[in-house]
């Protein structure tokens, strides 16, 4: 059972295009990280948000963590072919000490040039 | 250091049979943690060790699946008398600290099919 809920599951975007993905939860996180997943490849982190409200940058990727961390989003602006890819969002539970992640199902974003 | 390593990437066996898969993590690593991923669905959590030690087993590890980390380094996943509903991709990934906040180093995975 996945208590992280991604949405949308799949996004299809063309080229310079921005593009938004949710993440929540009825749970209250310690942390959350985001990673992407290309085809036939392991999962590679993007970022981790700890605290609430955080916001954090990477180049075009924007990441916000809520005020509650009970839920997350993913901001790509201007989107790019390369950013093709399954985003999971994963989240550590609050009584969870040793660093166990929860991962969402995904959301499958394609970009076309 | 290349990262975390898993061995095969691709296996295919029959039905009833064993399998036995590899992962090396990140020599620094005192965590490893074997995950499994079905099409279409985020990974799912197995189990877990702490240098040697296996501390968690997910209720969904029935006493078909083995693991261990014997001396704290390399890992292996065994699957006794293997099932259809086995089919998955095994994830391997390591880290170093107390809490996750550091992430996972995910090894590129083992895509089992069973025939």
């Amino acid at each position: 059972t996945q208590l992280l809920e991604q949405s949308p599951q799949f996004l299809s975007i063309q080229e310079g295009e921005n593009l938004t993905v949710y993440c929540n939860s009825s749970s209250v996180f310690s942390s959350l990280q985001w990673y992407r997943q290309e085809p036939g490849e392991g999962p590679v982190l993007l970022v981790t948000v700890v605290t609430g409200g955080e916001v954090k940058k990477l180049k075009r990727l924007t990441f916000q963590f809520g005020d509650a961390r009970k839920d997350s989003s993913l901001h790509i602006t201007a989107a790019q072919p390369g950013d093709t890819g399954l985003y999971l969002c994963a989240g550590e539970g609050e009584t969870d000490s040793w660093g166990k992640l929860q991962f969402g199902a995904g959301t499958q974003v394609v970009v076309t040039p | 250091d290349t990262g975390v390593s898993q061995d095969p990437r691709h296996k295919i066996t029959k039905r009833g049979q064993n399998v036995t898969f590899r992962c090396d993590p990140i020599s620094e690593h005192n965590r490893l943690y074997w995950y499994r991923q079905t099409l279409g669905q985020g990974p799912e959590f197995l189990t877990y060790f702490q240098n040697e030690a296996q501390l968690e087993k997910s209720r969904l590890l029935s006493d078909r699946f083995s693991a261990e980390r014997p001396k704290g380094s390399f890992s292996t996943l065994e699957i006794q008398r293997t099932e259809q509903g086995d089919s998955a991709m095994y994830l391997c990934a390591s880290s170093e600290q107390v809490s996750s906040f550091a992430g996972y180093t995910f090894g590129s995975g083992t895509r089992l099919t069973v025939v």
